[in-house]
């Protein structure tokens, strides 16, 4: 079984659409995470959740929004995508706050803005 | 705040070379380190991490780091290059924020390994 899971791998798309992101961990963690890797593969933060409740926003673009519908799921919608919104975007989960855990991958969604 | 600066871009080494990829660490607090390594169009898989136990820290794959208080350092190293090692391989400090530990990464390190 996969342990976090992420649709789609690739989505390619025209600037101005609206997209969104799926993340599911089935690792009963309770603190979820999105990265995102640009061109040049520097991973940031971009949000937290812990149990639902957001944590962190990272002085993300209010176009950016996070969804938590349960703990094993977090789901990231982006309104009218820019062209600097192409990256590769990563969910993760940690067992729980507190940063000394290891922090569990998903494989990727590689966003491509036209 | 905390910072990792990861020095090189690039290293290439020869199979069977000893592997060292340098990690420095800025931090107000005791930190936890993380080593992260990614292989092509995947996600980051953990290699090792200090949390304040031993300062030798033995990860997977025969990777090990030392937490050197004194340089702020915590270089990765393995004793024997392997052509499966070639990845990018990530330095991370990790943040006490609320109940979430915010991971800042350093801007990575791309290893080659030749025949």
């Amino acid at each position: 079984d996969t342990a976090v899971s992420q649709t789609p791998k690739y989505l390619v798309t025209q600037m101005g659409n609206d997209k969104s992101i799926k993340c599911e961990q089935n690792l009963g963690h309770d603190t979820m995470y999105w990265y995102k890797q640009d061109s040049k593969k520097f991973l940031k933060i971009m949000f937290s959740y812990n149990n639902k409740e957001l944590i962190i926003n990272e002085t993300v673009p209010n176009r950016f929004s996070p969804k938590s519908p349960d703990k094993a799921h977090l789901n990231l919608h982006i309104n009218s995508l820019e062209l600097g919104d192409s990256a590769v975007y990563f969910c993760a989960s940690e067992p729980r706050g507190g940063g000394a855990y290891e922090q569990y991958f998903g494989p990727g969604t590689r966003l491509t803005v036209t | 705040a905390q910072s990792v600066t990861q020095l090189g871009s690039h290293v290439s080494v020869s199979e069977g070379a000893l592997v060292l990829l340098r990690c420095n660490y800025s931090s107000s607090v005791p930190p936890y380190l993380f080593w992260y390594v990614q292989y092509p169009n995947q996600g980051l898989q953990l290699l090792l991490k200090y949390t304040s136990a031993a300062t030798l820290v033995k990860g997977i794959n025969g990777f090990e780091a030392e937490f050197k208080k004194s340089e702020t350092s915590f270089h990765l190293t393995k004793p024997s290059a392997h052509m499966s090692d070639a990845a990018e391989y990530f330095c991370a400090v990790s943040t006490l924020y609320n109940q979430g530990g915010k991971l800042i990464f350093g801007q990575g390190t791309e290893l080659s390994v030749k025949p």
